[in-house]
């Protein structure tokens, strides 16, 4: 295992399409995470899981956003009906959780999924 | 809330020159702070870290002291190199959150010959 892996990198899509990115985590790790990326911004926190269970949603996940965790290995993020404001790069992490504030339980970023809606 | 403010860039340098990129926060309570590289083409790396007051990280090179008293974590480089060229990204985590990030907008280095 070599890291966090995403898929696909590239998706070029039309305004009103679905679509689909899957994070496949580091095996050992039962928290991940996605996160947004625009153009000359940092990252914003979409949602996270605990293993299989999402704890916690951003309000920046509108209701045409889902994320899942079947198994509480990989993820899919699925963005419904897109508009051009979705375009970004989408970015998953995840990490192990070592006590509930741990200094060391830190985020492995995969290289992203960028989207382009037209 | 939380926020992480940085220098904006992009910071133009000569290799060999010393670099600093300024980072300050907002946060309750006692956050760890983080600076992240993301290098072309490539997912963000973590760089360095500190998890409390004074805490000084370090890695390849550069180094960042957590300054609770100006709440700041400013990255510096004694030497900088091409290689270094990269968005270098301020975060932090508070207590808590379940490792979620709060970061800065980003600021783009480049080093030339």
């Amino acid at each position: 295992d070599t890291g966090v892996s995403q898929d696909p990198r590239h998706k070029i899509t039309k305004r009103g399409q679905n679509v689909t990115f899957r994070c496949d985590p580091i095996s050992e790790h039962n928290r991940l995470y996605w996160y947004r990326q625009t153009l000359g911004q940092g990252p914003e926190f979409l949602t996270y899981f605990q293993n299989e269970a999402q704890l916690e949603k951003s309000r920046l996940l509108s209701d045409r956003f889902s994320a899942e965790r079947p198994k509480g290995s990989f993820s899919t993020l699925e963005i419904q009906r897109t508009e051009q404001g979705d375009s970004a790069m989408y970015l998953c992490a995840s990490s192990s959780r070592q006590g509930a504030h741990s200094g060391a339980n830190v985020l492995t970023f995969g290289a992203g999924s960028r989207l382009t809606v037209l | 809330g939380n926020s992480v403010t940085q220098m904006e860039g992009p910071v133009t340098l000569s290799e060999e020159a010393f670099l600093t990129i300024n980072c300050t926060y907002t946060a309750t309570g006692y956050p760890s702070l983080f600076w992240y590289v993301q290098y072309p083409g490539e997912g963000l790396q973590l760089l360095l870290k500190a998890t409390k007051a004074d805490d000084k990280g370090s890695n390849k090179g550069f180094e960042a002291t957590y300054r609770k008293e100006t709440t700041s974590f400013h990255l510096e480089k004694g030497s900088v190199q091409v290689s270094d060229s990269a968005v270098y990204f301020c975060a932090l985590r508070n207590t808590g959150t379940a490792s979620k990030l709060t970061f800065g907008t980003g600021t783009r280095l480049q080093v030339t010959l």
